[in-house]
């Protein structure tokens, strides 16, 4: 069974500042999404990481893929207030048949003025 | 463009009841996934319809069924209610073989007392 783990389930941090949100999986699939979800809201997809080595930035955000760990990260620079959300770390392990997507628990951000 | 679409928006029910959500996928896509998030929860993927016929499944009774229809809409359907069923449930389009992201819709937020 595909697992995904996402650290921290929840931080506070001040704008202004760094920090990397982790995602570790079981299975060796080279598809990795990052999603994130504001209060009450659906799903708002960020990146789709599709190569060991993968990096995808946007904004203050930038995501990679290391499919020899099993391990992707997503790193805020700079934080602002606006990136409050929780964010979700999704893989396809479509080996299994389902094509479905298998996310993490979400890592609840709070960026404090 | 339009982009996916779920009606109805939030629903109550009573336990044993049956109900039925509707998802309009986005213009193009051909592969509906549907997802139950509970509250705190990430998504857990329940079953994905392709060319009208259930492609995959998660680890949902059979009491969670699905439709999809020749213009790529779908129906999720749940008979026999229980309180754990109160969920937000979320329908997902994508283009099936295509190596992209899954686009969410805004959810339906069932209630059951």
């Amino acid at each position: 069974e595909l697992k995904v783990e996402q650290n921290p389930l929840f931080l506070s941090m001040q704008e202004g500042k760094n920090y990397t949100i982790y995602c570790n999986y079981s299975t060796t699939s080279d598809r990795l999404y990052w999603y994130r979800q504001d209060p009450g809201k659906s799903l708002e997809s960020l990146f789709v990481l599709l190569s060991n080595g993968a990096v995808k930035q946007e904004g203050r955000l930038m995501a990679s893929l290391d499919t020899k760990a099993r391990l992707s990260t997503l790193h805020i620079t700079a934080a602002v207030h606006d990136l409050s959300a929780t964010y979700f770390c999704a893989v396809d392990d479509s080996g299994g048949g389902a094509d479905g997507l298998t996310f993490g628990k979400g890592t609840h951000l709070i960026i404090q003025p | 463009e339009t982009g996916v679409t779920q009606s109805p928006t939030h629903l109550i029910k009573t336990r044993g009841q049956q109900v039925t959500l509707r998802c309009s996928s986005q213009s193009g896509h051909n592969t509906v996934s549907w997802y139950q998030q509970a509250l705190g929860q990430g998504p857990q993927f329940i079953f994905q319809y392709y060319r009208e016929e259930e492609n995959g499944r998660g680890n949902f009774p059979p009491r969670f069924s699905g439709l999809q229809f020749p213009n790529y809409s779908s129906e999720l359907n749940v008979n026999a209610l229980e309180l754990d069923d109160s969920a937000l449930y979320l329908c997902a389009s994508s283009l099936r073989y295509l190596r992209e992201t899954q686009y969410f819709g805004p959810g339906t937020r069932l209630l059951v007392l």
